[in-house]
């Protein structure tokens, strides 16, 4: 089955401990993302990658890395999480060649930092 | 500053009759604009894209209007069915399609 898995699923921290967020997707994607969605914001793009090595920022990228060191996998990382930082995140791919070919989205990591 | 704005947060439709969903965006640069809904405790999903050279695109029982004048466009949805009742998000992205803009969703309840 084609999906983007992420994990973990829920996840509750406290200030500063480092955290990674993994997504793994199986469609041989070059495209992948990261997205938060906050109530009243809607989802705001973090960081992306167009392939292996290759990342680059969104709109909102204080405070979270990424590395794409292999294809389908693309881990978020916060390295001193901020309670501003508790939010719904997203994990999407696609096929680069196609511009509005469809991302498909994983099921969401909800992250509280307290 | 928000660039995609969806202004309606919410919108109540009986079924079988139409849903229109609206949005509005500032930047001119932008080239695609694709819709997707999203469940309760799941990640979006597409439905729908329509690129700036077109100004309608059809899909079954959804169509997406593009005004580029009033940098507006609009999902309709004929008939309506429960099922649809989700948050509906519209995106819009530039030629290069790998930076992308949300709106902040509208929440359709469909009724039976």
């Amino acid at each position: 089955e084609a999906q983007v898995t992420q994990n973990p699923r829920y996840l509750i921290t406290v200030t500063g401990k480092k955290l990674t967020v993994t997504c793994s997707q199986n469609m041989n994607h070059e495209y992948m993302s990261w997205y938060r969605q906050d109530p009243g914001l809607g989802l705001r793009q973090i960081y992306y990658s167009m392939n292996v090595e290759v990342t680059d920022k969104g709109d909102v990228p204080e405070g979270y890395k990424v590395s794409r060191k292999e294809k389908r996998n693309f881990p978020l990382i916060l390295e001193s999480p901020s309670p501003n930082q508790t939010s719904l995140y997203f994990c999407a791919s696609r096929k680069l060649a196609g511009v509005a070919d469809e991302q498909f989205f994983g099921p969401g990591t909800r992250l509280t930092v307290l | 500053d928000q660039q995609v704005k969806q202004n309606s947060p919410s919108l109540s439709v009986q079924e079988g009759r139409i849903s229109i969903l609206n949005c509005d965006y500032t930047n001119s640069m932008f080239d695609y604009f694709l819709w997707y809904k999203k469940y309760p405790a799941e990640g979006p999903t597409f439905l729908i894209s329509i690129s700036s050279i077109k100004d309608k695109n059809e899909d079954g029982r959804f169509t997406v209007f593009l005004n580029k004048s009033a940098k507006h466009l609009s999902l309709h949805i004929v008939p309506s069915q429960p099922g649809d009742s989700a948050v509906y998000f519209c995106a819009a992205s530039g030629n290069t399609g790998n930076q992308f803009y949300f709106g902040t969703g509208t929440s359709l309840t469909v009724i039976p």
